[in-house]
């Protein structure tokens, strides 16, 4: 695609329930983030992969949260056992070389906790 | 690690007139500086970015500065337009660590 696509762009879990978003980068970009963007804040980083490699999770704030990135290319970041502070907007990013280079974003996925 | 800090959160400007944003990071490694415009319902665009090595840059409407010594950068907008309402992000990385601030919301007034 022409862009970063990220499904699914709304869920909403009940508390406890395991969420996985994914996220589609453009095709050829080998860097690859993901965000979480609470209301009205900016977007604070998770984690990173170069292709496969995720190079830097110290953003991921518990144990519940996991991405992965098997080829390089999509990538999903699951939820296990979510919490009302998990509801935020997930935004993906990729690049076509770490991030001194223009990232481009996703419209994100808003996830909802009740 | 970095600490990025943006003002005003929001700000209000009649249509034609100059908007400012301001920046200050707390990093002195950190070496490149981009500014995002998020609009409601979608994911952050690039607008304009710098590099340590320069001071200042410009595209169009729409400038740069950066101070390295004081650890700021400002935005600069020209000549308004309503289609610039929306929320700004400025962001400092280095290697692959990027801060955002938490966002000015802007509205230009017709």
């Amino acid at each position: 695609g022409a862009g970063v696509s990220q499904s699914p762009r709304y869920k909403v879990a009940k508390r406890g329930q395991d969420v996985a978003l994914r996220c589609d980068p453009i095709s050829g970009h080998v860097s690859l983030f993901w965000y979480q963007q609470a209301l009205g804040q900016g977007p604070e980083f998770l984690t990173y992969f170069q292709n496969e490699a995720q190079l830097d999770k110290s953003g991921l704030p518990s144990d519940r949260f996991f991405a992965e990135r098997p080829e390089g290319s999509v990538s999903t970041l699951k939820i296990q056992r979510t919490q009302q502070e998990d509801s935020a907007v997930y935004l993906c990013a990729s690049s076509s070389g770490g991030v001194t280079g223009e990232l481009f974003f996703g419209e994100g996925s808003r996830l909802t906790v009740l | 690690g970095e600490n990025v800090e943006q003002h005003p959160s929001t700000l209000s400007v009649q249509e034609g007139d100059s908007a400012v944003i301001k920046c200050t990071y707390s990093d002195s490694a950190s070496n490149y500086f981009p500014w995002y415009k998020q609009e409601l319902g979608k994911g952050p665009q690039l607008i304009i970015d710098i590099r340590s090595n320069v001071g200042e840059k410009k595209d169009q409407r729409i400038a740069v500065t950066l101070n390295k010594t004081a650890k700021h950068f400002s935005l600069h907008i020209t000549e308004t337009q309503p289609e610039d309402s929306a929320v700004y992000f400025c962001a400092a990385s280095k290697n692959n660590d990027m801060r955002f601030g938490a966002g000015t919301r802007l509205t230009v007034k017709p």
